[in-house]
């Protein structure tokens, strides 16, 4: 079945340093992808989504790029704020309108 | 003013036990879904209903059973609890039944079977 993985389960960066975590996806059929912010004791919030025909899309202090080629996307988070510490998660959509999400990757901003 | 919400935030009950958790969303949208997430913040998806219409429904125990009154509210009843149901159960709602489009998630149920 479709899955989407990330790279590394947690992450550390510095304030103010860029953050970049990473993503891979099985299914070359899928054509849509989101990206979630997950605060402690809260549920996923919505950050910035990337359909299949772009490869890059810019929101406020965030990147996700797109790699169809290696089935990659990542998140880029730009001067990374205390705030920004979360679990990240990437999710797909493939042709069937299923939705996946990946396993999650907690970010930890150090200030 | 809550856009989706669910009651109550935190569940503790033996196993065996019955027990319900009930999500409303006051965001005018069709579709509503419970998500299970594990201990390792792992998101699966359980059911999606639109417009109080079951239309998808992963493999799941038929001990849960989500129930829809209206558009705005989807209810989740667990028979028989088990120790492998604790988890943080999440509700969410989109304006149509396109997946993951304009997600929006409930604050969480953590359920703990004991």
């Amino acid at each position: 079945g479709e899955s989407v993985g990330l790279h590394l389960p947690t992450l550390s960066v510095q304030e103010g340093d860029n953050s970049i975590i990473n993503c891979a996806y099985s299914n070359s059929a899928s054509d849509y992808f989101i990206w979630y912010k997950q605060e402690s004791g809260k549920g996923p919030q919505f950050i910035i989504d990337i359909r299949s025909n772009m490869d890059k899309r810019q929101g406020q202090r965030v990147t996700v790029l797109l790699n169809k080629t290696v089935k990659h996307l990542s998140l880029q988070i730009a001067a990374t704020q205390p705030g920004d510490s979360a679990v990240y998660f990437c999710a797909g959509v493939n042709t069937g309108n299923q939705f996946y999400f990946g396993t999650g990757t907690s970010l930890t901003v150090i200030p | 003013d809550t856009a989706v919400s669910q009651t109550p935030k935190y569940l503790v009950t033996q196993m065996g036990n019955d027990k319900s958790i009930k999500c409303e969303q006051n965001l005018g949208h069709d579709t509503m879904y419970w998500y299970k997430q594990d201990s390792k913040k792992f998101l699966k998806i359980m059911f999606s209903y639109n417009n109080k219409e079951l239309i998808i429904n992963e493999t799941v125990p038929n001990r849960f059973s989500p129930k829809s009154p209206d558009k705005a509210h989807l209810n989740l009843h667990i028979n028989s609890l088990e120790l492998g149901d604790s988890a943080v159960y999440f509700c969410a709602s989109s304006q149509d039944h396109m997946a993951g489009r304009g997600m929006y998630f409930g604050p969480g149920t953590r359920l703990t079977v004991t």
